[in-house]
Parts: structure tokens; C-alpha cells; sequence
């Protein structure tokens, strides 16, 4: 099985500007959930995606937000970035039906400028 | 509020040795734990899993063990190799919530 894969690898903003990261879960797999790393706060979740719902959410601003497909990809969006919005963003998969291991994707590295 | 901790930022081992990497956590409501290893800007990779009905899991070098008195759990890798060496992550989850929490992570490099 392919493991998960996340679209683009790097990216370079500028402040202001928006992005959108990708993500594809291993085939099968109905939850995507999207975290992110910096040096100082570690690995924070952001929010959870199953069956096209959003069904949590931490605590970040409203400047980011997702969605699911039908085929269970995902999408993250940054709106109005700011320069602490640098961070590698990491998606994991897993069926969603709780207790069990989420895989990881290689990661976005996002630089803003 | 840090609900999962790890409080030694590094630990140095030589080869052949054993690796001990140590886990606090405070929320009680926490049913599931795993070990994630991670190489720079590379995505986590599960190591192993333990459920809290459990108290020791083990899969090859790694045996994870889970103290729910002491709210603690720990990780022993035997024998470290070289190839160890990486930042290892404690996730924490609760009642079928997706949601992992994580610790800051413990930097283990394994000496030849």
C-alpha cells in the first residue's frame, strides 16, 4: 500500500498571501488529520477530517481551515499569513474508527517571508 | 498546559546498549499511547502502540511499557543501533478521539 503523501514539499510565502497544502491517505483510511510543527511549541494538532466532516478541532485560529473529498484527500488552507505561520504541516491517516496508530506523510515545509 | 511530557530533551547510549526514553502525562482520560521516531523534516514513523488495559507491548528491539498509577510510560529500544538515532515523540490519545497529543520529543543519538 502507498502510504500517505502530501503535496507540495516546500513551499515559500510571502505575509499576506494564502496557501493550500494537500494531502492523500493511505488507501482506505476515511480520517486525515493535519499538524504542525515548530521548534517551540512541538507537534500540535490543528483539526480532523472524517467522512468529508470536520469532527475536531484545535486550538488555532480561524486563518486555518480544511476540507475532505469524497475520496478522502485533504486540503489545508492558511489565509493572511504571518511570519509564525512557518512550520513543517504534516498529515496522518488512519480508518478513523478510533484507538488505533494515525501514519504520517513526509510533511510541508511552509517558509514565510 | 503540557498534558504529555518528556523531560529529558536528549540521551546519549552506546551501541549494543539499552535505550530507556521516558513519558509523563497528566490527563487521565488518556486511553492509547504510542511512540512515534522522526528524522529531520521527514513525517513521524510509528514505532509502537500500547492501550491502557495493557501495561507491556513488545515488537522486536521495542517494548513499551505503561505505568497508569504513575501516569508514566516508557520506551526501551535493546540493542541500540547506530540507525536508532533520531527524535523520539510520546502521543498521547483519548477515548476514540483522533486527536494525538504529543510530548516535546527526547533526541536519542546511539554511538558506534
Amino acid at each position: 500500500k502507498a502510504g500517505v503523501t502530501q503535496t507540495p514539499r516546500y513551499l515559500i510565502k510571502t505575509r499576506g498571501q494564502q496557501v493550500t497544502l494537500s494531502c492523500s491517505p493511505i488507501s482506505g483510511h476515511r480520517s486525515v488529520s493535519w499538524y504542525q510543527q515548530t521548534p517551540g511549541q512541538g507537534l500540535q494538532f490543528l483539526f480532523e477530517y472524517f467522512s468529508e466532516t470536520q469532527r475536531n478541532k484545535g486550538n488555532f485560529p480561524g486563518r486555518f481551515s480544511g476540507r475532505q473529498f469524497s475520496n478522502s484527500r485533504s486540503e489545508m488552507n492558511v489565509s493572511t499569513l504571518e511570519l509564525g505561520d512557518s512550520a513543517l504541516y504534516l498529515c496522518a491517516s488512519s480508518s478513523g474508527t478510533g484507538e488505533e496508530t494515525q501514519y504520517f506523510g513526509p510533511g510541508t515545509r511552509l517558509l514565510v517571508l | 498546559d503540557q498534558q504529555v511530557k518528556q523531560n529529558s530533551p536528549s540521551l546519549s547510549v552506546q551501541e549494543g546498549r539499552i535505550s530507556i526514553l521516558n513519558c509523563d502525562y497528566t490527563n487521565s482520560m488518556f486511553d492509547y499511547f504510542l511512540w512515534y521516531k522522526k528524522y529531520p523534516a521527514e513525517g513521524p514513523t510509528f514505532l509502537i502502540s500500547i492501550s491502557s488495559i495493557k501495561d507491556k507491548n513488545e515488537d522486536g528491539r521495542f517494548t513499551v511499557f505503561l505505568n497508569k498509577s504513575a501516569k508514566h510510560l516508557s520506551l526501551h529500544i535493546v540493542p541500540s543501533q547506530p540507525g536508532d538515532s533520531a527524535v523520539y515523540f510520546c502521543a498521547a490519545v483519548q477515548g476514540g478521539s483522533e486527536k494525538l497529543v504529543f510530548g516535546k520529543g527526547t533526541k536519542l543519538t546511539v554511538n558506534p
